[in-house]
């Protein structure tokens, strides 16, 4: 357990779906991170919030939205997506953006377009 | 964009030492991770290194060079519970953090 839940853990969706990843993180962090993996490629940074305030959108397809209420929670919310978009999407959070800290990240969930 | 490099696969056998190179290209440089993950689980913190030289904890050490933008991953009396794959992450000049596409480590009895 590293602090970071995520729900769902699995999720199947169809293309003209609209579904929400949500993330919790309960190590009283301030920035937070949604990250997508995919099979044999390096994890790609996606959004990055800071104090709730988003400081990253790395050229994300509009598909995907990210919201973050507080400095607890985030989510990641889907629609209309392609079958590319099927990999592992993990969250993660840090105390910071800068210096030293490591970010501790959570199960992911594991995304099927179909 | 940047670049990391590190090897796709390496095998060793129980109770030997692998060594994990990394080599990255950035905008600016504010420091190295190395972080584990096993099979279906997420990724978890080994090591940070900003200056040069060597971070050692227990039988994991990291080294790092900023001149020759390299750092290495030294696992040491390596257990089957160390298969897995190590990803190498560098911060840029701007903060961000990038990610290598990982090394997959398989011990063998």
């Amino acid at each position: 357990e590293t602090g970071v839940t995520q729900t769902p853990r699995h999720l199947v969706m169809g293309m003209t779906n609209k579904k929400s990843l949500k993330c919790e993180q309960h190590l009283g962090h301030n920035a937070m991170y949604w990250y997508k993996q995919s099979a044999k490629k390096p994890l790609e940074l996606m959004f990055v919030y800071n104090f709730k305030e988003q400081t990253e959108n790395n050229s994300v397809p509009s598909r995907f939205s990210p919201e973050c209420p507080n400095s607890s929670h985030l989510f990641l919310h889907l629609h209309t997506l392609q079958p590319e978009d099927s990999a592992l999407y993990l969250c993660a959070s840090s105390r910071g953006e800068e210096g030293a800290y490591e970010q501790y990240f959570g199960p992911g969930t594991r995304l099927t377009v179909t | 964009g940047q670049n990391i490099d590190q090897p796709t696969e390496m095998t060793a056998t129980e109770g030997a030492i692998v060594q994990i190179n990394c080599t990255y290209q950035t905008s600016g440089f504010n420091g190295l991770f190395w972080y584990q993950q096993h099979a279906g689980e997420a990724p978890t913190f080994l090591s940070y290194n900003v200056l040069d030289g060597l971070e050692e904890k227990g039988r994991f050490s990291s080294f790092l060079s900023r001149s020759k933008g390299y750092s290495y991953l030294l696992l040491k009396e390596l257990q089957m519970k160390d298969s897995a794959s190590y990803l190498c992450a560098v911060r840029d000049g701007d903060y961000k953090l990038s990610f290598g596409a990982g090394t997959t480590v398989t011990v063998r009895a």
